[in-house]
């Protein structure tokens, strides 16, 4: 089955300072990738689509100049915390979509990524 | 746009007792539906999905749903659950290719 990987898994950082986040499809293209961010014991929300060689589509209430999203190939995107503080402590999850297949372009999900932010 | 109802947040059971995680789902367009279980400080990982098809869907781990439409239900079920099912589980539902995800059911399973 389709793969998804992401790097770091988790990340420990000071207050003030960026984090990058990949997201690899292994075995698969993903002209589109989605970024997620989960609270402890809530569910995910969606945070941007990120489309290969075009700018992400951010939802209502997420600051794209501070979630930084780039897709820069057709199996990579990176998602960048830029200034980061303790409330961006988070697990962020991204997934890409196969959009290879003639039916229904599944999602895959990553492993998610632990940020703690001191 | 849809909308997932995950209508129980927590639901204990003993081993090897029946379990059933409610779904509700709302959209104006046919959809495609979804289970996932996640373990603790791990990512998603698919139990099983409708897309079309045989309305009652098997997936991995012994576990099966029913999609009824007339209901607007994707109900999750396991017919004897173990203590190694005890995890968080979320329905999704996708439309239009963007997937919405249900607050999430904590299954717990007790010896």
């Amino acid at each position: 089955g389709a793969v998804v990987s992401q790097h770091p898994s988790r990340v420990i950082c000071k207050s003030g300072t960026s984090v990058k986040i990949e997201c690899r499809s292994l075995d698969f293209q993903a002209t589109t990738m989605f970024w997620y961010r989960q609270f402890p014991k809530q569910s995910l929300m969606l945070m941007a689509t990120s489309n290969e060689g075009s700018k992400a589509t951010y939802e209502q209430g997420v600051e794209k100049d501070k979630f930084l999203i780039n897709h820069a190939s057709l199996t990579l995107s990176t998602l960048t915390v830029t200034s980061a503080h303790p409330e961006d402590s988070s697990f962020y999850i991204c997934s890409a979509r196969d959009n290879s297949a003639s039916f229904y372009n599944e999602q895959f999900f990553g492993p998610g990524t632990r940020l703690t932010v001191l | 746009a849809q909308s997932v109802t995950q209508l129980d947040s927590q639901v204990p059971v003993f081993e090897e007792a029946p379990v059933e995680l409610r779904c509700n789902y709302s959209s104006s367009v046919s959809v495609y539906l979804f289970w996932y279980v996640q373990y603790p400080n791990q990512g998603l990982q698919l139990l099983l999905k409708y897309l079309s098809g045989s309305t009652l869907v098997k997936g991995i781990n012994g576990f099966e749903a029913e999609f009824n439409k007339s209901q607007t239900s994707f109900h999750l079920r396991k017919p004897s659950v173990h203590i190694s099912d005890t995890a968080e589980y979320f329905c999704a539902v996708s439309e239009n290719n963007d997937m919405r995800f249900g607050a999430g059911t904590r299954l717990t399973v007790k010896p």
